[in-house]
């Protein structure tokens, strides 16, 4: 079975600085999606990023880039110029390719934003 | 463009009562998930469908049953609800594609629900 562990209980950052958040995971499948969600106050799921395993470029997305280890099964997320609306829960997430895709979470990193 | 919705949105219970979240997508996903979220433990799969017609248990199944009336709607019902069954629980759906052309993987949520079992 596949396995999300993100170390981080709780992380902080100051406005404007940079912050990496830590996710490893365990599976014996070479063919993959990895995911962050960021969940606000407001409860709502929020699609962060998102990394195909066959690609071997880190996925990019305005502030938000991924340093995806294959070889380590590492899949870190890293927040550059760091905002108070960044404040929230991160999940990193495991999907499989082909099938239904159930996604398989991490316990989640709590990110707070210091001003 | 509703998305994902789900109903009710907060819940409260006494312990043996019955429930049913109800969970409803316009985005003619086939596949349909619940989660439960708990503090400190992430989400955890309870359900889901992979199309019209087919249920399959997920990582914490006990105490829950699901029903996919059609291709919108995935309901979960709590029987006989007991406290540790208090939780925020997430609907969900996805639309995935066979290879070589495989679906993005991107889950599509709701906003959740939170339930307390007294």
């Amino acid at each position: 079975a596949q396995t999300v562990t993100q170390s981080q209980p709780e992380m902080s950052v100051q406005e404007a600085e940079t912050v990496t958040l830590s996710c490893t995971y365990d599976t014996s499948e070479s063919d993959y999606y990895l995911f962050w969600y960021k969940q606000p106050p407001s409860r709502q799921m929020i699609l962060v990023i998102r990394q195909e395993a066959y690609k071997q470029q880190n996925a990019t997305e305005n502030r938000f880039s991924v340093n995806f280890q294959k070889a380590a099964k590492s899949f870190s997320l890293k927040i550059s110029d760091s905002q108070l609306g960044d404040a929230a829960m991160y999940f990193c997430a495991y999907s499989y390719v082909f099938g239904n895709e159930k996604l398989t979470f991490g316990t989640g990193t709590r990110l707070t934003i210091i001003p | 463009n509703a998305g994902v919705t789900q109903t009710p949105k907060f819940q409260v219970l006494k312990t043996g009562q019955s429930m049913t979240l109800q969970c409803a997508q316009d985005m003619n996903h086939n596949s349909m998930y619940w989660y439960r979220q708990d503090p400190g433990m992430g989400l955890r799969l309870i359900y889901y469908s992979a199309s019209e017609g087919t249920t399959d248990k997920g990582e914490v199944p006990n105490g829950y049953n699901v029903s996919r009336l059609n291709k919108r709607e995935f309901s979960l019902r709590l029987e006989s609800a007991a406290p540790s069954q208090t939780s925020v629980y997430f609907c969900a759906s996805l639309n995935p594609r066979t290879r070589p052309t495989s679906s993005t993987g991107e889950l599509f949520f709701g906003e959740g629900s939170r339930l307390t079992v007294l």
